[in-house]
C-alpha cells in the first residue's frame, strides 16, 4: 500500500480567504492522486484527478478557478480553495492511485475545513 | 450510469453478533469492488477489495464479502463484530480503470 499524509487535518478561516491543503505520498512515487469532497454523514465524491506533471481534470460541476490542485511532484499534491466561502466548508481527502489497472487508492486522514 | 447503493443508513448490533452490510452496485462492465471503513479522525482504510476470481473475499479484521454477479452485489459479512468495528463502512466500485464511486456509507454502532 501508499502512506498518504494531508496538511493541516483541520483549518478555520475567515470568508474570502484562500485555503491550501497538502497531500504527500509519504513512500510511493504517485503520478495520480485524487481530490474528495465528504459532507458530514455523506459519501465521497470525487472532485478531481490530480496527474503529476500536468493540469488536472475536474469532475463536472466542480470549479476550476476555486479548487486549484497542484501535483508539482510525485509526492505531493495541493489543493488551494480560493475565496473561500462557508458553503465550502467541508472534510477534503485525498488519495493515491497504486493500481492503475484495478482502480486501487490509498487514502490520506482527511483535512476539516471551516469558513467563518 | 455508475452507481452503488448502500440502502442501511444505519446499523446497530450487539458485541459478539454477526454482521452483514448489503451493497449493490450498477455497472455496464467487470466491476473492481472495494469495501472500505472510515473511523472518526482517520482516513479511509481498505478492507478488502474484488477484482477477479474467488467470489468470496477474505480481508482485514475478520471481514468478507460476497461478489454474486446475478444480484450485483458485494455484502460485507463478519461473523462477530468487536466493539472496535463501529465506523462508517463505504463500498465503492471502479469505473473506468481509475475512479471510484462510493456508496453513501452505512454506520455501524456495537453495543456491549
Amino acid at each position: 500500500g501508499a502512506v498518504v499524509s494531508q496538511h493541516p487535518s483541520w483549518v478555520i478561516c475567515k470568508s474570502g480567504t484562500s485555503v491550501k491543503i497538502e497531500c504527500r505520498s509519504l513512500d510511493f512515487q504517485a503520478t495520480t492522486m485524487f481530490w474528495y469532497r465528504q459532507f458530514p454523514k455523506q459519501s465521497l465524491m470525487l472532485m478531481a484527478t490530480s496527474n503529476e506533471g500536468s493540469k488536472a481534470t475536474y469532475e463536472q460541476g466542480v470549479e476550476k478557478d476555486k479548487f486549484l490542485i497542484n501535483h508539482a511532484s510525485l509526492t505531493l499534491s495541493t489543493l488551494t480553495v480560493t475565496s473561500a466561502h462557508p458553503e465550502d466548508s467541508s472534510f477534503y481527502i485525498c488519495s493515491v492511485e497504486v493500481g492503475q489497472a484495478y482502480n486501487e487508492q490509498f487514502f490520506g486522514p482527511g483535512t476539516r475545513l471551516t469558513v467563518l | 450510469a455508475q452507481s452503488v447503493t448502500q440502502p442501511d443508513i444505519h446499523i446497530t448490533v450487539s458485541e459478539g453478533a454477526s454482521l452483514e452490510l448489503r451493497c449493490n452496485y450498477s455497472y455496464g462492465a467487470t466491476p473492481y469492488l472495494f469495501w472500505y471503513v472510515q473511523s472518526p479522525g482517520q482516513g479511509l482504510q481498505l478492507l478488502l477489495k474484488y477484482f477477479s476470481g474467488d467470489t468470496l473475499v477474505q480481508g482485514i479484521k475478520g471481514f468478507e464479502a460476497e461478489f454474486k454477479r446475478s444480484q450485483s452485489s458485494f455484502n460485507l459479512r463478519k461473523p462477530s463484530v468487536h466493539w472496535s468495528d463501529a465506523a462508517e463502512y463505504f463500498c465503492a466500485v471502479g469505473v473506468n480503470t481509475d475512479k471510484l464511486i462510493f456508496g453513501t456509507g452505512t454506520r455501524l454502532q456495537v453495543f456491549p
